[in-house]
């Protein structure tokens, strides 16, 4: 049982570059985030989704960019690469079960950004 | 808006004695709380959630938290810490006004048990 897979694990990007950290899940979750974690901050929403096709804005979503076209893939798109993206990106999915939709949410072990 | 609040940034404590982290809360109706716990290079675990009912909720790994409304605080305890628990604990407050899990997180108190 795979859960959230995230891909890569680890990138060195320039200023100015673009891409796109992958993010899968196998479990159906409705529910899909994006984090990112810095030291002593905590973790910030940067982007969530409902379900196919429906997406939001969190907390930090200026320089981000998502798209959920299917429920099991939400990648995050970086567009022009910015030393304070430099970061560790998580993504995470959880059910919902009901109206008020208290599920845990199931966390990938992040993917490592350097921004240079 | 809702916040979390987690006072300590560090808790050191020796294997086989209790363990508390702590954390506070503010929030606007009634508060959703969860604990998750961060082991390196892993993203976060979930630990526990407080939705309504008893105040003590039990969780996984011998861990259990404390809700308490007066307070404002939801604090993880354990009664005997293994040198395994070292890790980073986050607690979360869900937006009790959207109909979708949109937590807040902590900033996290790394826990420190020695052998």
């Amino acid at each position: 049982n795979a859960g959230v897979t995230q891909t890569p694990k680890f990138r060195i990007l320039k200023i100015g570059q673009s891409m796109t950290l992958q993010c899968t899940q196998d479990m159906n979750h409705n529910y899909m985030y994006w984090y990112r974690q810095d030291p002593g901050m905590g973790l910030k929403l940067i982007y969530y989704s409902v379900g196919a096709g429906i997406t939001d804005k969190g907390e930090v979503p200026n320089g981000y960019n998502v798209s959920r076209s299917t429920t099991e893939d939400f990648p995050l798109r970086l567009e022009l690469a910015a030393p304070s993206q430099t970061s560790v990106y998580f993504c995470a999915s959880s059910a919902r079960r009901d109206s008020n939709s208290n599920q845990p949410q199931h966390f990938g072990d992040g993917t490592r950004l350097s921004i240079l | 808006a809702q916040s979390v609040a987690q006072p300590e940034d560090q808790v050191n404590v020796a294997e086989g004695n209790p363990l508390t982290v702590k954390c506070t809360y503010s929030v606007s109706g009634n508060p959703y709380l969860f604990w998750y716990v961060q082991y390196p290079n892993r993203g976060l675990q979930f630990l526990l959630k407080y939705i309504t009912g008893d105040n003590l909720v039990k969780g996984s790994y011998g861990f259990e938290a404390e809700f308490n409304k007066s307070q404002t605080s939801f604090h993880l305890k354990k009664p005997s810490a293994l040198v395994s628990d070292s890790a980073l604990y986050f607690c979360a407050v869900r937006d009790p006004n959207t109909g979708f899990q949109k937590l807040v997180f902590g900033t996290g108190t790394r826990l420190l048990v020695s052998p």
